[in-house]
Protein backbone atom coordinates (compact mmCIF):
# COMPACT_ATOMS: atom_id res chain seq x y z
CA UNK A 1 0.00 0.00 0.00
CA UNK A 2 1.67 3.27 -1.20
CA UNK A 3 0.62 5.91 1.66
CA UNK A 4 0.68 9.47 1.68
CA UNK A 5 0.51 11.32 5.01
CA UNK A 6 -0.30 14.36 6.01
CA UNK A 7 -1.31 14.68 9.01
CA UNK A 8 -1.62 18.23 10.08
CA UNK A 9 -5.37 19.67 11.01
CA UNK A 10 -6.69 22.81 9.67
CA UNK A 11 -3.92 25.86 9.12
CA UNK A 12 -4.68 29.72 9.87
CA UNK A 13 -2.33 32.17 8.83
CA UNK A 14 -2.61 35.50 8.28
CA UNK A 15 -2.16 37.48 5.66
CA UNK A 16 1.50 38.26 4.48
CA UNK A 17 2.49 35.16 6.80
CA UNK A 18 4.20 31.68 5.35
CA UNK A 19 2.30 29.04 5.61
CA UNK A 20 4.01 25.61 5.91
CA UNK A 21 2.67 22.37 5.04
CA UNK A 22 4.16 18.87 5.37
CA UNK A 23 3.85 15.35 3.74
CA UNK A 24 5.83 12.06 4.02
CA UNK A 25 5.38 8.92 1.90
CA UNK A 26 5.61 5.43 2.63
CA UNK A 27 7.32 4.33 -0.81
CA UNK A 28 11.08 4.69 -1.48
CA UNK A 29 10.98 4.27 -4.93
CA UNK A 30 8.86 7.01 -5.32
CA UNK A 31 10.42 9.21 -7.83
CA UNK A 32 8.02 12.61 -8.66
CA UNK A 33 6.08 14.40 -5.84
CA UNK A 34 3.69 17.07 -6.79
CA UNK A 35 1.05 19.24 -4.99
CA UNK A 36 -2.48 20.13 -6.16
CA UNK A 37 -4.46 22.85 -4.45
CA UNK A 38 -8.14 22.17 -4.12
CA UNK A 39 -10.56 25.36 -3.78
CA UNK A 40 -14.05 24.05 -1.85
CA UNK A 41 -16.27 22.41 -4.40
CA UNK A 42 -13.64 22.82 -7.49
CA UNK A 43 -11.09 19.72 -8.50
CA UNK A 44 -7.39 19.86 -8.15
CA UNK A 45 -5.28 21.86 -9.74
CA UNK A 46 -1.55 21.10 -9.88
CA UNK A 47 1.04 24.34 -8.18
CA UNK A 48 4.24 22.27 -7.91
CA UNK A 49 6.24 19.12 -8.03
CA UNK A 50 9.55 18.28 -7.09
CA UNK A 51 11.79 15.42 -7.80
CA UNK A 52 15.25 16.58 -6.84
CA UNK A 53 16.54 16.41 -3.04
CA UNK A 54 16.63 20.11 -1.79
CA UNK A 55 14.39 23.04 -2.52
CA UNK A 56 12.17 24.22 -5.49
CA UNK A 57 10.67 27.82 -6.07
CA UNK A 58 8.50 29.05 -8.10
CA UNK A 59 6.50 32.67 -7.24
CA UNK A 60 5.42 32.25 -3.79
CA UNK A 61 5.50 28.30 -3.09
CA UNK A 62 8.54 26.75 -2.74
CA UNK A 63 8.76 22.69 -2.47
CA UNK A 64 10.97 21.03 -0.32
CA UNK A 65 12.09 17.64 -0.78
CA UNK A 66 14.00 15.15 1.42
CA UNK A 67 13.82 11.78 -0.05
CA UNK A 68 16.34 10.48 2.59
CA UNK A 69 13.42 11.12 5.56
CA UNK A 70 11.27 10.50 2.43
CA UNK A 71 9.37 14.37 3.33
CA UNK A 72 7.59 16.92 0.99
CA UNK A 73 7.18 20.15 2.30
CA UNK A 74 5.53 23.27 1.02
CA UNK A 75 5.76 27.10 1.79
CA UNK A 76 3.51 29.47 0.72
CA UNK A 77 5.13 33.16 1.10
CA UNK A 78 3.41 35.98 1.81
CA UNK A 79 -0.22 33.99 1.97
CA UNK A 80 -2.89 36.16 0.56
CA UNK A 81 -6.48 35.02 0.59
CA UNK A 82 -6.80 33.76 -2.31
CA UNK A 83 -4.83 31.16 -0.93
CA UNK A 84 -7.35 29.86 1.16
CA UNK A 85 -7.81 26.36 0.31
CA UNK A 86 -7.13 22.49 0.58
CA UNK A 87 -3.41 21.25 -0.30
CA UNK A 88 -2.89 17.88 -1.37
CA UNK A 89 0.09 16.05 -1.31
CA UNK A 90 0.78 13.38 -3.99
CA UNK A 91 3.79 10.68 -4.57
CA UNK A 92 4.52 8.91 -8.24
CA UNK A 93 4.88 5.88 -8.12
CA UNK A 94 5.13 2.66 -10.69
CA UNK A 95 2.68 3.17 -14.10
CA UNK A 96 2.14 6.35 -13.94
CA UNK A 97 -0.28 6.20 -10.49
CA UNK A 98 -0.43 8.84 -7.98
CA UNK A 99 -0.98 8.18 -4.21
CA UNK A 100 -3.00 11.22 -2.78
CA UNK A 101 -2.81 12.62 0.77
CA UNK A 102 -5.96 13.72 3.01
CA UNK A 103 -5.28 17.58 2.17
CA UNK A 104 -4.34 19.96 4.36
CA UNK A 105 -6.89 23.11 5.03
CA UNK A 106 -5.45 26.21 4.74
CA UNK A 107 -7.04 29.54 5.66
CA UNK A 108 -5.57 32.91 5.13
CA UNK A 109 -7.00 35.41 7.75
CA UNK A 110 -7.17 39.10 6.54
CA UNK B 1 -8.20 22.00 -25.25
CA UNK B 2 -11.10 22.67 -23.32
CA UNK B 3 -9.96 20.05 -20.34
CA UNK B 4 -10.90 17.00 -19.08
CA UNK B 5 -15.13 16.79 -19.45
CA UNK B 6 -17.76 14.99 -17.18
CA UNK B 7 -21.21 14.72 -17.22
CA UNK B 8 -23.38 15.18 -15.22
CA UNK B 9 -22.29 17.36 -12.95
CA UNK B 10 -23.89 16.53 -10.20
CA UNK B 11 -26.68 13.20 -9.51
CA UNK B 12 -29.38 12.59 -7.21
CA UNK B 13 -30.62 9.15 -7.17
CA UNK B 14 -32.34 6.59 -5.03
CA UNK B 15 -30.73 3.90 -3.21
CA UNK B 16 -30.86 0.97 -6.14
CA UNK B 17 -30.60 2.91 -9.19
CA UNK B 18 -28.32 2.63 -11.56
CA UNK B 19 -25.78 5.65 -11.76
CA UNK B 20 -23.85 6.41 -14.96
CA UNK B 21 -20.81 8.64 -14.96
CA UNK B 22 -18.93 9.79 -17.93
CA UNK B 23 -15.64 11.07 -19.26
CA UNK B 24 -14.19 12.66 -21.85
CA UNK B 25 -10.28 12.67 -21.22
CA UNK B 26 -7.89 15.48 -22.89
CA UNK B 27 -7.21 14.74 -26.47
CA UNK B 28 -3.62 13.16 -26.95
CA UNK B 29 -3.74 11.81 -23.40
CA UNK B 30 -2.68 8.45 -22.83
CA UNK B 31 -3.75 7.60 -18.97
CA UNK B 32 -7.10 7.78 -17.87
CA UNK B 33 -7.86 7.68 -13.86
CA UNK B 34 -11.36 7.52 -11.94
CA UNK B 35 -11.02 8.83 -8.31
CA UNK B 36 -13.25 8.83 -5.16
CA UNK B 37 -13.74 12.04 -3.16
CA UNK B 38 -14.93 11.59 0.50
CA UNK B 39 -14.22 13.78 3.36
CA UNK B 40 -13.49 10.49 5.56
CA UNK B 41 -11.48 9.01 2.77
CA UNK B 42 -10.04 11.52 0.56
CA UNK B 43 -9.13 11.31 -2.66
CA UNK B 44 -8.65 7.28 -3.76
CA UNK B 45 -7.94 6.16 -6.80
CA UNK B 46 -10.63 3.45 -8.21
CA UNK B 47 -9.59 2.01 -11.71
CA UNK B 48 -7.30 3.53 -14.27
CA UNK B 49 -6.57 2.75 -18.19
CA UNK B 50 -3.72 3.16 -20.45
CA UNK B 51 -4.70 2.93 -23.99
CA UNK B 52 -7.95 2.58 -23.30
CA UNK B 53 -7.16 -1.02 -21.46
CA UNK B 54 -7.89 -1.46 -17.47
CA UNK B 55 -4.51 -1.57 -15.83
CA UNK B 56 -5.63 -1.77 -12.13
CA UNK B 57 -9.03 -1.98 -10.89
CA UNK B 58 -7.98 -2.76 -7.48
CA UNK B 59 -9.44 0.13 -5.75
CA UNK B 60 -12.90 -0.27 -7.37
CA UNK B 61 -14.85 -1.21 -3.84
CA UNK B 62 -16.70 -3.99 -4.90
CA UNK B 63 -18.56 -6.22 -7.57
CA UNK B 64 -21.27 -3.08 -8.05
CA UNK B 65 -18.81 -0.45 -9.71
CA UNK B 66 -17.46 -1.08 -13.11
CA UNK B 67 -15.58 1.18 -15.92
CA UNK B 68 -14.97 0.86 -19.20
CA UNK B 69 -12.86 2.88 -21.94
CA UNK B 70 -14.87 1.90 -25.58
CA UNK B 71 -12.47 4.35 -27.00
CA UNK B 72 -9.36 7.77 -26.46
CA UNK B 73 -12.36 9.85 -25.91
CA UNK B 74 -14.60 8.42 -23.88
CA UNK B 75 -15.00 7.00 -20.21
CA UNK B 76 -18.06 5.24 -18.06
CA UNK B 77 -18.17 4.48 -14.45
CA UNK B 78 -21.07 2.92 -13.79
CA UNK B 79 -22.82 1.91 -10.16
CA UNK B 80 -25.17 -1.20 -10.30
CA UNK B 81 -27.07 -0.67 -8.12
CA UNK B 82 -26.28 2.35 -6.02
CA UNK B 83 -26.35 2.74 -2.09
CA UNK B 84 -26.37 5.64 0.16
CA UNK B 85 -22.51 4.55 1.06
CA UNK B 86 -21.67 5.93 -2.33
CA UNK B 87 -22.47 9.36 -2.22
CA UNK B 88 -18.92 11.32 -2.85
CA UNK B 89 -17.35 13.08 -5.79
CA UNK B 90 -16.13 11.24 -8.56
CA UNK B 91 -12.98 12.71 -10.42
CA UNK B 92 -11.95 11.90 -13.63
CA UNK B 93 -8.47 12.31 -14.68
CA UNK B 94 -5.87 12.18 -17.38
CA UNK B 95 -2.10 12.39 -18.49
CA UNK B 96 0.06 11.89 -21.04
CA UNK B 97 2.02 9.07 -19.75
CA UNK B 98 4.87 9.60 -22.05
CA UNK B 99 7.26 8.57 -19.58
CA UNK B 100 9.71 11.05 -17.51
CA UNK B 101 9.43 12.06 -14.60
CA UNK B 102 7.01 14.67 -14.69
CA UNK B 103 3.70 13.47 -14.83
CA UNK B 104 0.69 15.76 -14.36
CA UNK B 105 -2.53 14.56 -13.93
CA UNK B 106 -5.43 17.13 -15.04
CA UNK B 107 -8.69 16.84 -13.42
CA UNK B 108 -12.33 17.23 -14.69
CA UNK B 109 -14.73 19.54 -12.87
CA UNK B 110 -15.99 16.23 -10.55
CA UNK B 111 -19.19 14.42 -10.98
CA UNK B 112 -21.44 15.17 -7.40
CA UNK B 113 -23.68 11.76 -6.47
CA UNK B 114 -26.21 11.62 -3.43
CA UNK B 115 -27.65 8.33 -3.21
CA UNK B 116 -30.72 8.44 -1.04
Amino acid sequence: QKEVEQNSGPLSVPEGAIASLNCTYSDRGSQSFFWYRQYSGKSPELIMFIYSNGDKEDGRFTAQLNKASQYVSLLIRDSQPSDSATYLCAALYGNNRLAFGKGNQVVVIP
Amino acid sequence: DAGVIQSPRHEVTEMGQEVTLRCKPISGHDYLFWYRQTMMRGLELLIYFNNNVPIDDSGMPEDRFSAKMPNASFSTLKIQPSEPRDSAVYFCASSFGRGGIRDEQFFGPGTRLTVL
